[in-house]
């Protein structure tokens, strides 16, 4: 089973932040925090991850709390390409499986 | 690099038959992966290879068989097809690195 919890559904402006929430209450010290995207059907794609510091890559920021125990992700400035299904996923970083347990993610809608 | 490759993209079936789905990678991943996803649902692992010639199972493999015989082919095989194998099919890859790449899926309907 998943070990993240996701609100179902968001609503965005365009052009406005959109921040999505997870909560993995019960993760470990050596598992990531991981978010992908699956746009209208299409393969999955993956956005970003972290440990335990805050990461930013050109796509999104991830900002983990200080205990681990939820994340958010920030698109900075949403568009309506970015309106897809979120997952937050937790892997442990100490197996070389990179096994993913996709929970079912937040559908975000970016609106005009 | 094509990435990841899928073959077919659409695919129907009678109970009973067989398939099998055809994944490629050009990127020398040592890692693959096939996922299905039912609708409304997450992607559910199937079964994963950490590299050539090795195969392990993962959350819902029954009814499905593998084999990795190089490094860039994946395939996976229905033997006797079910309706409850109706699903969108992808595969995946990754380098020793973290990130996964997917590809575009198969669309399978078993009647």
């Amino acid at each position: 089973d998943a070990k993240t919890t996701q609100p179902p559904s968001m609503d965005c402006a365009e052009g406005r932040a959109a921040n999505l929430p997870c909560n993995h209450s019960t993760i470990s010290g050596n598992e990531y925090v991981y978010w992908y995207r699956q746009i209208h059907s299409q393969g999955p794609q993956y956005i970003i991850h972290g440990l335990k510091n805050n990461e930013t890559n050109e796509m999104a920021s991830l900002i983990i709390t200080e205990d681990r125990k939820s994340s958010t992700l920030i698109l900075p400035h949403a568009t309506l390409r970015d309106t897809a299904v979120y997952y937050c996923i937790v892997r442990d970083g100490s197996s070389n499986t990179g096994k993913l347990i996709f929970g079912q993610g937040t559908t975000l809608q970016v609106k005009p | 690099n094509a990435g990841v490759t899928q073959t077919p993209k659409f695919r129907i079936l009678k109970i009973g038959q067989s398939m099998t789905l055809q994944c490629t990678q050009d990127m020398n991943h040592n890692y693959m992966y096939w996922y299905r996803q039912d609708p409304g649902m997450g992607l559910k692992l199937i079964y994963y290879s950490v590299g050539a010639g090795i195969t392990d199972k993962g959350e819902v493999p029954n009814g499905y068989n593998v084999s990795r015989s190089t490094t860039e082919d994946f395939p996976l095989r229905l033997e006797l097809a079910a309706p409850s194998q109706t699903s969108v099919y992808f595969c995946a890859s990754r380098p020793f690195a973290d990130t996964q790449y997917f590809g575009p899926g198969t669309r399978l309907t078993v009647l």
